[in-house]
C-alpha cells in the first residue's frame, strides 16, 4: 500500500469504552499529525510527532492517548469519551524541513461516533 | 488572535470559472496553502504560495498578495468532480499551521 492508510473508517464505541485508531505511513516521511475535524469548523491539530518524538500536545484532554511506536505507525487510544468528541479523525503525515512548506498527506479518516 | 476566513459554501455552474477567497491574519507568514477535500475522503495537497503573485497548474490557479493578508483559488473549465470542501491554511511565524473552516463548492450542471 502506499500513501496514509487510516483504520478503522469508522467507529461507534460508549462513552465506558476503550478503542484505538491505527495510522500507518508507507511514505518514509519523519513526521506524523492527529488532527480532529468537526463539521464546518477549522481541523484542529491534536498531536505531532517528529522522529517519533511527541513535539506538540495542544491541550488535548487526557481520554485521547497518542502513541507513536516508530517512524511508520501512529495510534490514538481512546478512552471514557464524551458525545462531544464525535468527529473525523485525520492523520497525516509530512517530510518534516523546519520550513514553511511541509506538505501534508493526510489519510481518509477514521468517523468518530459516541454515544 | 490568529484567524483565516472563507466562504462557507459557495455554487457554480459545469464549464465556468470560480474563485474561492481567503483571508488571514497571522503572527507572520511563512507560506499559505490550500487542500482539497471531496467528501469522506481525505485531503489532498494542491498548492502552496510563499510569494506574492499567481501560480498556475493546469485548470487551478493560486493566487497570493502577502500584503493585504489574501490569497484566492481559481478553478477554471469547472467539472462536476470539483464538487468539495477547498481547505486554506497558513504557517505562521512559529510553523504552526493555521487552518481556515473550508468552503464547500457546490457544482451544478
Amino acid at each position: 500500500e502506499t500513501g496514509v492508510t487510516q483504520t478503522p473508517r469508522h467507529l461507534v464505541m460508549g462513552m465506558t469504552n476503550k478503542k484505538s485508531l491505527k495510522c500507518e505511513q508507507h511514505l518514509g516521511h519523519n513526521a506524523m499529525y492527529w488532527y480532529k475535524q468537526s463539521a464546518k469548523k477549522p481541523l484542529e491539530l491534536m498531536f505531532v510527532y517528529s522522529l517519533e518524538e511527541r513535539v506538540e500536545n495542544n491541550s488535548v484532554p487526557s481520554r485521547f492517548s497518542p502513541e507513536c511506536p516508530n517512524s511508520s505507525h501512529l495510534f490514538l487510544h481512546l478512552h471514557t469519551l464524551q458525545p462531544e468528541d464525535s468527529a473525523l479523525y485525520l492523520c497525516a503525515s509530512s517530510q518534516d524541513d523546519s520550513s514553511g512548506a511541509n506538505v501534508l498527506t493526510f489519510g481518509a479518516g477514521s468517523r468518530l461516533t459516541v454515544l | 488572535g490568529q484567524n483565516i476566513d472563507q466562504p462557507t459554501e459557495m455554487t457554480a455552474t459545469e464549464g465556468a470559472i470560480v474563485q474561492i477567497n481567503c483571508t488571514y491574519q497571522t503572527s507572520g507568514f511563512n507560506g499559505l496553502f490550500w487542500y482539497q477535500q471531496h467528501a469522506g475522503e481525505a485531503p489532498t495537497f494542491l498548492s502552496y504560495n510563499v510569494l506574492d503573485g499567481l501560480e498556475e497548474k493546469g485548470r487551478f490557479s493560486s493566487f497570493l498578495s502577502r500584503s493585504k493578508g489574501y490569497s484566492y483559488l481559481l478553478l477554471k473549465e469547472l467539472q462536476m468532480k470539483d464538487s468539495a470542501s477547498y481547505l486554506c491554511a497558513v504557517t505562521d511565524s512559529n510553523y504552526q499551521l493555521i487552518w481556515g473552516a473550508g468552503t464547500k463548492l457546490i457544482i451544478k450542471p
